[in-house]
């Protein structure tokens, strides 16, 4: 069935360095969705694109759905972006959302 | 501003007991909604998703069900519970009309021994 194949697992960034997640499609996605795990498990919505880039802040995201991936751009990481990021896409011709295996960053002062 | 509240919170139950979850969305019309699962370590899936009242499509057999009584209401049940349904159960709704971002509530964790 569909996958999304999330990358890396985990990452260390020292505060002020930046780095890129990663989202891999095994077929066409009609949109995705970056997440953020909060203390209590729930998600945080980051971005939601269905094309191009988006940014906010810190974070930047970009989607092309033709090569199959999403990426998330992390520039200038602080100590209080440490924690557990997925990315979520939306199966064309389906209702179902499917997430990544999630990376945990942690950054380090 | 839409807000939406799962309940319980927390729940532990003995298998083969009943189980429902709740789910409601407030400032929102005939929002689409969503049930999720992940068990501990694993992936978030998708279990349900249903676009109007009385309308619920299953998307990952786990021996549950799901039901829309309300346009404002998602109740997750079974009548046994397995030791494999453990883990985190999320609700999320999205607007109507479409595939549209999805917005996730605070979820309930729920232990069966």
């Amino acid at each position: 069935g569909d996958q999304v194949e999330q990358s890396p697992s985990a990452l260390s960034l020292h505060e002020g360095t930046g780095s890129a997640l990663r989202c891999n499609f095994t077929t066409t996605m009609r949109a995705v969705q970056w997440f953020r795990k909060n203390s209590r498990g729930s998600l945080i919505n980051l971005f939601y694109l269905a094309s191009g880039t988006k940014e906010n802040g810190r974070l930047k995201s970009a989607f092309d759905s033709k090569e199959r991936y999403s990426t998330l751009h992390i520039r200038d990481a602080q100590l209080e972006d440490s924690g557990t990021y997925f990315c979520a896409a939306e199966s064309s011709g389906s209702w179902q959302l499917i997430f990544g295996s999630g990376t945990q960053l942690t950054v380090m002062p | 501003a839409q807000t939406i509240h799962q309940w319980p919170v927390a729940e532990i139950k003995a298998v083969g007991s009943p189980l429902s979850l709740g789910c409601t969305i407030k400032g929102k019309s005939s929002p689409n909604l969503y049930w999720y699962w992940q068990a501990t370590g694993g992936t978030l899936q998708q279990l349900f998703y249903s676009i109007t009242v009385g309308q619920v499509e299953s998307v990952v057999q786990l021996n549950l069900s799901a039901s829309r009584p309300k346009d404002d209401q998602f109740i997750l049940s079974t009548e046994k519970l397995l030791l494999s349904h453990s883990g985190f159960y999320l609700c999320a709704w999205s607007l109507p009309g479409g595939l549209y971002e999805q917005y996730f509530g605070p979820g309930t964790r729920l232990t069966v021994l």
